[in-house]
This record gives structure tokens, sequence and C-alpha cells, in this order.
């Protein structure tokens, strides 16, 4: 089955860099891109880009341009987050989410499924 | 402040049908599909609900989804203790080029 395994909790301080690996199996790994989201304590999700383990191409959100940095190894089958210059606020759950779309005369159809099963990166002094 | 706006709580008694709702704008719900998310404590998301309206395997047709315009709604019929829980929307928005939530409604089974 499809299946997506995250590495182990991280503890870091301000400034720091945090990279955070997702293993996939169970399809094949260049066919789907991988994209990451966020949740903080008691917060809602919040995506922070994707990749596409093809080629290896990003996009990032915004709000994490210049500080996240998203990479794989074709022949592990794993993507990796990397975030700099982390702060207190980047304190969260991180999740890996493969995506499933395709287009139709209707328009775009898209989701994220399965997930990771999630990283808690704790930023503190 | 989340891009989507949901209600932050919803509630039932066993039995009964709960809807939650989803307000968007035309560059996410009004132009694309959207898909519900389970969240149950110190889990990850699940995949509820997908292309506004479909059931990925495993999940029970009680639960229902539907979209009309810029707003999505989750709906869920013979409440259940097990679905308590955290419950998001989500869509692509082309404006932003990425995904967006709602912040969430907790749903609770009285």
């Amino acid at each position: 089955q499809v299946q997506l395994v995250q590495s182990g909790a991280e503890v870091k301080k301000p400034g720091a860099s945090v990279k955070v690996s997702c293993k996939a199996s169970g399809y094949t790994f260049t066919s789907y891109h991988m994209h990451w989201v966020r949740q903080a304590p008691g917060q809602g999700l919040q995506w922070m880009g994707r990749i596409n383990p093809s080629g290896g191409s990003t996009v990032y959100a915004q709000k994490f341009q210049g500080r996240v940095t998203m990479t794989r190894d074709t022949s592990t089958s794993t993507v990796y987050m990397e975030l700099s210059s982390l702060r207190s606020e980047d304190t969260a759950v991180y999740y890996c989410a493969r995506l499933s779309d395709y287009y139709d005369s209707s328009g775009y159809y898209g989701w994220l499924d399965p997930w990771g099963q999630g990283t808690l990166v704790t930023v503190s002094s | 402040q989340s891009v989507l706006t949901q209600p932050p709580s919803a509630s039932g008694t066993p039995g009964q049908r709960v809807t939650i709702s989803c307000s968007g704008s035309r560059s996410n719900i009004g132009s694309n599909t959207v898909n519900w998310y389970q969240q149950l404590p110190g889990t990850a998301p699940k995949l509820l609900i997908y292309s506004n309206n479909q059931w990925p395997s495993g999940v029970p047709d009680r639960v229902s989804g539907s979209k009309s315009g810029t707003s999505a709604s989750l709906a869920i019929s013979g409440l259940q203790s097990e679905d308590e829980a955290d419950y998001y929307c989500a869509a692509w928005d082309d404006s932003l080029n990425g995904w967006v939530f709602g912040g969430g409604t907790k749903l609770t089974v009285l």
C-alpha cells in the first residue's frame, strides 16, 4: 500500500536549520508530486510548497521563499524539506503529502493523499 | 488568518446530521474542486472527501460533500462518537499558486 514515513522529532535552536525526510513506498516515486504542509500547535494547516520527484523542480509558498529548500533522492524514494533561519514561530508538525490530480473538460481535480505521520520540529533556546 | 472560512466548532448528538460550511473566493473554490480532511487528535489529516463529493476507499457514504459557487459543505449523518475530530476544507488557489485551507472545525459529539 502507499505509505509515507517521515523522520523523527527534532529540537533546534533559533537561527539553526532543520531537514525533514519523507520516504515513499508502494508506488512509482517519480510519478507524483510531493507537497509539504505544516501545522503549528493548536492551529490549522499551512501549505509550504511542492517538489516534482521526476525532475526535482520546486514551487514554494511566498511565505517561505528564501528559507525553504525541497530536494529528492530517487535512489531511495525520499524527499527532503529543509527550513533555515528557524524561529520560535516555526515550531510545528511538518507533513509530507502526495498529490493525485487530473484534468478533464470541467477543469482541474487535485487532492493530497496519503499524508506522512508528521514530524514535530521544536524551536527553542 | 486562513484563506478559506470555516466555523470554529460544530456539535450534534449521536444519530443526528451535522453540516460544516467552507467559504472561499473565485480563485480557489470558485475555480477548483474542494477536498475535506478529518484529523483525529495527535494524528495526520486523512482524506475524507475529494473532488467536491467523491469518497476515498473506506469512507462511509454517511459522509458527503457538495459545492456551489465559492462555497462548499461537508455533511455527516448518523453521527457517531468516532466522528469527533477536526475537519478541514482545502482547495487549490490559482492566484496564490498553492493549496489553501480552512481554519478547521472542531466537531463535538454530545
